[in-house]
């Protein structure tokens, strides 16, 4: 089945300081969505991408479809102590049948911001 | 307000017996899911519906057992056949055919015992 690689696995950064993940596939995915997940919460949704080349901001947070539509990269700028979490990259299952839209998710991205 | 819940939020159980997961939501939407997560791992998908009266098994869905008989409720029974289904259990909806976006409950924490 596709898989989504993404990286780095852990980040360990100061607080004020700019990260930058990303997300590769195999294949080509039509849309690119990018979630984080708090301890022991569900993940919310931060971005969503559609359109190869499509750069979109929410707040601090930019993410970008790659324009080969077989990647995307998320950027968080002036890092702060609630960026702390798991973010994930995901996108649809080309597999899944009609409008059943499974998700596939990458493995996630451990972010810690030391004060 | 809109949402999805999930309950219990933390759940015990003794090694042998069912646990039913509930999950409901609000949002009208059409499409449910059931994701498994382990410590450090990805999600997996364990059951999905994409209307009433309609499931799909997942990855994983050995010992997992759904039901679909209202379009807000989409129950999960993890069965004593699952050999660990010590996880943390995510559920999720999809408001649509047109849309990939799917969003997350709470979750629920099973520690079997």
């Amino acid at each position: 089945g596709q898989q989504l690689n993404q990286s780095p696995q852990s980040m360990f950064i100061q607080e004020g300081e700019d990260v930058s993940m990303n997300c590769t596939s195999s294949s080509i995915f039509n849309t690119w969505l990018w979630y984080k997940q708090d301890p022991g919460e569900g993940p919310v949704l931060l971005i969503a991408l559609y359109k190869a080349g499509e750069l979109t901001s929410n707040g601090r947070l930019t993410a970008q479809f790659g324009i080969t539509r077989k990647d995307s990269f998320l950027n968080i700028s002036a890092s702060i102590p609630s960026d702390v979490g798991i973010y994930f990259c995901a996108g649809p299952n080309k597999i899944s049948s009609g409008s059943a839209r499974q998700l596939t998710f990458g493995s996630g991205t451990q972010l810690t911001v030391l004060p | 307000d809109g949402g999805i819940t999930q309950s219990p939020k933390y759940l015990f159980r003794k090694e042998g017996q069912n646990v039913t997961l509930s999950c409901e939501q609000n949002l009208n939407h059409d499409a449910m899911y059931w994701y498994r997560q382990d410590p450090g791992q990805g999600l997996r998908l364990i059951y999905y519906s994409q209307i009433v009266n309609d499931f799909q098994k997942g990855d994983i869905a050995e010992g997992y057992s759904v039901s679909r008989e209202k379009k807000e409720s989409f129950p999960l029974t993890v069965t004593s056949a699952q050999k660990n289904p010590t996880a943390f259990y995510l559920c999720a909806s999809r408001s649509g055919p047109s849309y990939n976006e799917q969003f997350f409950g709470p979750g629920t924490r099973l520690t079997v015992l």
